[in-house]
């Protein structure tokens, strides 16, 4: 079992449309959790963290926690065709694991 | 804040040679720097954790002398890849914290390393 699994892509949404990044990870000790975003070529950059169990919303984003079910999530609102890139869930102990990630393409 | 600068953004090697690789973070200490490397179309691996004054961390099945990791000063570790074969081509991203575990990591902007 990895220790990061996020949901297969690729996904594809139309513009102004709600996607939705799911993520499930193994490790129970797991303290905190993170959204990151890269473009193709360029280190990821944070979008969300997440430290205890409900949502958080941050602009059009919000992210899920579900600590019992070991799922993080993330939603994503009124996307728009600059939002098209791989999403990667991260999951820390102390040091951060990544899943192998989403490709979300947001059509015009 | 919390800026990760990493130098050189790409480089072309013959193979047999070998590369650095620099990772500062600017504006904060960090007693511990991480190591990735990214393969095409693949999610980011860990390498190793560099830590300030001590001997880095490998992860499971990464060769420790082919990859140098040295930590001299909390805004600073280097990666060296030695010997380095076409295989070794990927994007390498550093990456730190300003706080302790829980905060997120901020990433330099990556290094592609190409291996002729």
């Amino acid at each position: 079992q990895k220790e990061v699994e996020q949901n297969s892509g690729p996904l594809s949404v139309p513009e102004g449309a709600i996607a939705s990044l799911n993520c499930t990870y193994s490790d129970r000790g797991s303290q905190s959790f993170f959204w990151y975003r890269q473009y193709s070529g360029k280190s990821p950059e944070l979008i969300m963290s997440i430290y205890s169990n409900g949502d958080k919303e941050d602009g059009r984003f919000t992210a899920q926690l579900n600590k019992a079910s070991q799922y993080v999530s993330l939603l994503i609102r009124d996307s728009q065709p600059s939002d098209s890139a791989t999403y990667l869930c991260a999951v820390s102990r102390g040091d951060m694991r990544f899943g192998a990630g989403t490709r979300l393409t947001v059509k015009p | 804040g919390a800026v990760v600068s990493q130098h050189p953004s790409w480089v072309i090697c013959k193979s047999g040679t070998s590369v650095k690789i620099e990772c500062r973070s600017l504006d904060f200490q960090a007693t511990t720097m991480f190591w990735y490397r990214q393969f095409p179309k693949q999610s980011l691996m860990l390498m190793a954790t560099s830590n300030e004054g001590s001997k880095a961390t490998y992860e499971q099945g990464v060769e420790k002398d082919k990859f140098l990791i040295n930590h001299a000063s909390l805004t600073l570790s280097t990666l060296t890849v030695t010997s380095a074969h076409p295989e070794d081509s990927s994007f390498y991203i550093c990456s730190a914290r300003p706080g302790k575990g829980a905060s997120p990591l901020h990433f330099g902007n990556g290094t592609r390393l190409t291996v002729t």
